[in-house]
């Protein structure tokens, strides 16, 4: 069965500072599909990537970046000079893809970052 | 805007009433979901459907009934329930395949 794990329960850091949320997962299948959201306050998932197990390219989209790593099971997000607006509850997923697509998404439990001024 | 929207936002009720939550998704997709999130866990699916089919029932208790009319809707309606079901319930939407999930803002419910 699939797992996701977001080891640190909470994280501060200052307004500026870099940051790693980690996520370990575990599955059986060759093909899956990796996720990050982010829950601001307002309590709504905000989708910011999407990486299948056959792309371990890491990927940077402005402040935000991912180190996927198949061989330690890992799909890490750092955030570069974080900023206040960062703040919210970030949620690490796995999805096995099959026919039954969508049943198969495994949330891990929430990494909330607070960025303090 | 994400294109899935859920009513109320928040709603107070007592263990002896019935209730209703409403999903719409404007986004022309397939499959609709039911999540709850409570306090220190993680997120929990509790319904799917797909094409207004019901194909997944995690386990929830009877007073948690689904409804899915159409593809754009789905309802979860409420009765009897229990403090422990407090929680943010959070509707989800999602094109064919396993791309990703659109949620909606969420339902605070507080069961008194």
């Amino acid at each position: 069965a699939q797992k996701v794990t977001q080891a640190q329960t909470e994280i501060s850091v200052v307004e500026k500072e870099d940051v790693t949320l980690d996520c370990v997962y575990e599955t059986r299948d060759t093909t899956y599909y990796l996720f990050w959201y982010k829950q601001p306050p307002s309590g709504e998932l905000v989708f910011l990537i999407r990486r299948n197990s056959f792309d371990e390219q890491n990927e940077i989209s402005g402040r935000y970046s991912w180190n996927f790593q198949k061989s330690t099971s890992s799909f890490n997000f750092t955030i570069t000079a974080s900023q206040v607006v960062d703040s919210a509850v970030y949620f690490c997923a796995l999805s096995e893809g099959g026919d039954n697509y969508g049943q198969n998404f495994v949330f891990g439990p929430g990494t909330r970052l607070s960025v303090l001024p | 805007e994400t294109g899935v929207t859920q009513t109320p936002r928040h709603l107070v009720m007592g263990m002896t009433n019935k209730k209703s939550l409403k999903c719409e998704q404007h986004l022309g997709h397939n499959a609709m979901y039911w999540y709850k999130q409570s306090a220190k866990k993680p997120l929990e699916l509790m319904f799917v459907y797909n094409f207004k089919e019901q194909t997944e029932n995690n386990s929830v208790p009877s007073r948690f009934s689904p409804e899915c009319p159409n593809s754009s809707h789905l309802f979860l309606h409420l009765h009897t329930l229990q403090p422990e079901d407090s929680a943010l319930y959070l509707c989800a939407s999602s094109p064919l395949g396993y791309e990703k999930l659109f949620f909606g803002s969420g339902t605070q419910l507080s069961v008194l």
